[in-house]
């Protein structure tokens, strides 16, 4: 079945240690996102990529960036993470379409817990 | 980006129909209205979209009235498994992606 797999499902590190999150997905799709869930809070926005373009929240913070080495993949890098930074990060995916409006397709999420 | 108010929790029974309300003032004419629901440790799934009147598919029926600043998501005769969050949603595409502004969402328990 195509899908969007997050690897892994919880991660810890350490308080300041780099950590990467990866996302694959099976469903051939451009556009590529990424998400923050805190604890009983929405989702909220971090950045997404439109084919190889990447486009940031105003809001999302430096430490956070992510790359896009294919269609497929898509990872975020914490460069280092703060006590804040635990929260669960999702990955979705949508098809390019220029009309109406689209479906996104959301990964189990990785709960990331900083030490 | 149209805001949202839904109601924080709701509580049910199984079996019985669960509406979820969503009161979106400020729609845009080319706004779309979706609704997602997010289970505990996941991420969330699409249950519904619609621009106007009644939309049905087999998990829900969403039904949007003639103002559009409002809707109305019907669950019909909802079992435990469908306690979880419940995201309303509303926006249009821009330049070929669909920004999504999730707001507070509405957690529905449903007790035996």
């Amino acid at each position: 079945d195509a899908m969007v797999i997050q690897n892994p499902r919880y991660q810890v590190t350490q308080f300041g240690k780099p950590v990467t999150l990866s996302c694959s997905q099976t469903l051939n799709h451009n556009v590529m996102y990424w998400y923050q869930q805190k604890s009983s809070q929405a989702p909220k926005l971090l950045f997404h990529y439109y084919d190889k373009d990447f486009n940031n929240e105003a809001d999302t913070p430096d430490n956070f960036q992510s790359r896009r080495p294919n269609t497929s993949f898509c990872f975020l890098d914490i460069r280092s993470p703060g006590l804040g930074d635990a929260a669960m990060y999702l990955c979705a995916t949508s098809r390019d379409q220029r009309e109406g409006t689209d479906t996104q397709y959301f990964g189990p999420g990785t709960r990331l817990t900083v030490l | 980006l149209a805001k949202t108010t839904q109601p924080i929790s709701m509580d049910s029974y199984e079996g019985q129909e669960v509406n979820i309300t969503c009161s979106h003032n400020n729609i845009a004419t080319n706004d779309y209205i979706t609704w997602y629901q997010q289970f505990p440790s996941q991420g969330p799934r699409f249950i519904i979209q619609g621009y106007k009147t009644k939309v049905t598919n087999e998990v829900a029926s969403l039904f949007i009235p003639a103002d559009r600043k409002s809707s109305t998501l019907s669950l019909p005769r909802v079992s435990l498994s469908d306690t979880a969050v419940y995201y309303c949603l509303v926006g249009g595409l821009n330049t070929g992606f669909q920004k999504l502004v999730f707001g507070t969402g509405t957690r529905l328990l449903v007790s035996p």
